[in-house]
């Protein structure tokens, strides 16, 4: 139980461009998910969270214009990095709880983010 | 302010044990998570403490201490495959979780 899964797993792309990651809750009903971005060697920084059907709470420092979160369903949040540059570069990650963020949070596999 | 700590790196020997510890200082704490993170992979739940004491589960126990702000985790009859990044992440409440830096374990034959 308890499975997240994201979409794609590696992308690259050139400057400039937008790039869409999904983030499902395959077995359970995410009433909130993360995302995070991780460098090289570096902890989780968490971005932002989103409830389902409200708008995402942005972390500070996070371009909310740069990138858009979209929870529309209960188990469907999206992340759009918006005319991405190398330095959006990094691992994208995603996690899902079913508690209201009170419980644990299961991660998605994560998103390689290579913007040339 | 928000603060985590655990070691760098840290280097055990198969079939040992091995124990990760972790302080932290935070405006609000509900409960401690380890995670362990292989490399190029997210990170996989090992384990949520809420109360004080020692909690086991298999070959890896948590460990948490309200009162003085640390955590361990113990692993035992290590194994190669136990080499892994291993992360602590104090869950402040309000859909705040704050992860410290990650413990990288190497695990030598």
């Amino acid at each position: 139980g308890a499975v997240v899964s994201q979409h794609p797993s590696r992308v690259i792309c050139k400057s400039g461009t937008s790039v869409k990651i999904e983030c499902r809750s395959l077995d359970f009903q995410a009433t909130t998910m993360f995302w995070y971005r991780q460098f090289p060697k570096q902890s989780l920084m968490l971005m932002a969270t989103s409830n389902e059907g409200s708008k995402a709470t942005y972390e500070q420092g996070v371009e909310k214009d740069k990138f858009l979160i979209n929870h529309a369903s209960l188990t469907l949040s999206t992340l759009t990095v918006t005319s991405a540059h190398p330095e959006d570069s990094s691992f994208y990650i995603c996690s899902a709880s079913d508690s209201g963020g009170t419980d644990t949070q299961y991660f998605g596999p994560g998103t390689r983010l290579t913007v040339l | 302010g928000q603060n985590i700590d655990q070691p760098t790196e840290m280097t055990a020997t198969e079939g040992a044990i091995v124990q990760i510890n972790c302080t932290y200082q935070t405006s609000g704490f509900n409960g401690l998570f380890w995670y362990q993170q292989h490399a190029g992979e997210a990170p996989t739940f090992l384990s949520y403490n809420v109360l004080d004491g020692l909690e086991e589960k298999g070959r890896f126990s948590s460990f948490l201490s309200r009162s003085k702000g640390y955590s361990y985790l113990l692993l035992k009859e290590l194994q190669m495959k136990d080499s892994a990044s291993y992360l602590c992440a104090a869950y402040t409440g309000g859909f705040k979780t704050i992860f410290g830096a990650g413990t990288r374990l190497f695990v030598k034959a």
